[in-house]
């Protein structure tokens, strides 16, 4: 059982450029988001999912697009990349309900720099 | 919309002391989740502990436990018998009810153990 998966672990980008970050969850979950951290600060929600088909945006989704083709996936696309989006980017899952119903589960990160 | 507010940027404790860490956040829902996240270096979120709003008793984990006081809104960390392994960013979040995955996060508090 793998979790959450998050792929790249590090990326550097030139302003311009365009990218996806990958997330994967093999445990089913409905619910599925993305967050990035700046330097010094939490983490703030950029998009989330509740099930394959279902987008909405979060706090901060300018710059972002995502998509949810499958329960699995839930990638997050950069369309033009800038320096203000230099951050460290997290995928987070969660079940609808059960015992694990009120359980996050975080990927490890992935550590985007835009020059 | 909700705010989580930690007002201590850093904190220090003497190995095996005891420290406490500083929550309040502003809603309009009775119903909610509260949660205090650690964040070690390597960037990896880890749940400390949850409480629900609807539980008056105070959740504890070991030795972790909260002070929840819902009508000020105050929902305060306390760290006992404190390891070197405490030592780490620790984010005090909210989530609605029925919210999905979606969290709301506080700035975080930097945490040192002195041994």
């Amino acid at each position: 059982n793998a979790g959450v998966t998050q792929t790249p672990k590090f990326q550097v980008l030139k302003t311009g450029q365009s990218m996806t970050l990958q997330c994967a969850q093999d445990m089913n979950h409905e619910y599925m988001s993305w967050y990035r951290q700046d330097p010094g600060m939490g983490l703030r929600l950029i998009h989330y999912s509740v099930g394959a088909g279902i987008t909405d945006q979060g706090e901060v989704p300018n710059g972002y697009n995502v998509s949810r083709s499958t329960t699995e996936d839930f990638p997050l696309r950069l369309l033009s990349a800038a320096p203000s989006q230099t951050s460290v980017y997290f995928c987070a899952s969660r079940d609808i309900a059960g015992t694990s119903g009120n359980t996050i589960y975080f990927g490890e990160g992935s550590w985007l720099t835009v020059v | 919309a909700q705010t989580v507010t930690q007002s201590q940027p850093e904190m220090s404790v003497q190995e095996a002391e005891t420290v406490t860490l500083s929550c309040t956040y502003d809603t309009s829902e009775s119903d909610y989740y509260l949660f205090w996240y650690k964040q070690p270096p390597s960037r990896q979120m880890i749940l400390v502990i949850r409480q629900e709003a609807y539980k008056q008793q105070n959740a504890t984990e070991n030795r972790f436990s909260v002070n929840f006081q819902k009508a000020a809104k105050s929902f305060s960390l306390k760290i006992s018998d404190s390891q070197l392994g405490d030592a780490a960013m620790y984010f005090c979040a909210y989530r609605k009810y029925n919210a999905g995955n979606m969290l709301t996060f506080g700035g975080g508090t930097r945490l040192m153990v002195k041994p």
